[in-house]
């Protein structure tokens, strides 16, 4: 079957530490891969994704690496922002269907 | 519209009520997603429309959700009978063309049913 598995949050941190969110998946076939982002009284919206083994995505400093080797897609950061505290969510389309991760919820504190 | 729109935000009813909730997608896409997402976890899938159809529903939990697109742009999702398992945020997507694996989805800011 397709199913994602994130680490569970929160993840709390210092603003300009890096960071990393850990994604895995299960999937059949040959999935896209996502990072959704919500911030507090927001709807989700795409930060980034990548639709084949290699692919990186990348937007406002964040990037991820579809590993097809090791099912994953972690989300990494250099230098985050307390702007950046949010909840995101790293999903996959298998013939167009979504399935989303729990969700890994990110503080940073000035 | 410019985005996604679902109404209402917020829809509080009594166990064994009726319920619609509605979602008005970006203009001019032609996939639409309704999906359910229950406080601390991820949206979880309910049904995915590629025009006026439903091209798969078999995440809708039971006979008691339906949906419908008669027009292939407004959806309404209808819960019969709704229990307090139901209460939960609704989220509604829609995508320029469902069909192609990396398309990007837009969401609407859900709606919170409340069953008491």
């Amino acid at each position: 079957g397709n199913s994602v598995t994130q680490m569970e949050g929160p993840v709390t941190l210092s603003e300009e530490a890096f960071l990393t969110i850990n994604c895995t998946y299960t999937a059949t076939g040959y999935p896209s891969l996502f990072w959704y982002v919500q911030y507090p009284g927001e709807g989700l919206q795409l930060l980034l994704k990548a639709t084949k083994a290699d692919d990186k995505g990348s937007n406002k400093g964040f990037e991820a690496t579809y590993r097809k080797e090791t099912t994953s897609f972690h989300l990494e950061k250099g230098s985050v922002q307390v702007s950046d505290s949010a909840v995101y969510f790293c999903a996959l389309n298998n013939f167009n269907k979504f399935y989303f991760g729990s969700g890994t919820k990110l503080n940073v504190k000035p | 519209g410019a985005g996604v729109s679902q109404t209402p935000s917020n829809k509080v009813t009594e166990k064994g009520k009726y319920v619609e909730l509605r979602c008005d997608p970006i203009s001019g896409h032609t996939a639409l997603y309704w999906y359910r997402q229950s406080l601390g976890q991820g949206p979880e899938f309910l049904i995915y429309f590629q025009g006026t159809g439903a091209a798969d529903d078999s995440g809708l939990p039971n006979d008691r959700f339906f949906a419908v697109r008669p027009e292939g742009s407004v959806s309404t999702l209808k819960i019969q009978r709704t229990e307090r398992g139901d209460s939960a945020v609704y989220l509604c997507a829609s995508s320029p063309d469902g069909g192609t694996g990396g398309n990007i989805q837009y969401f609407g800011a859900g709606t919170r049913l409340s069953v008491l």
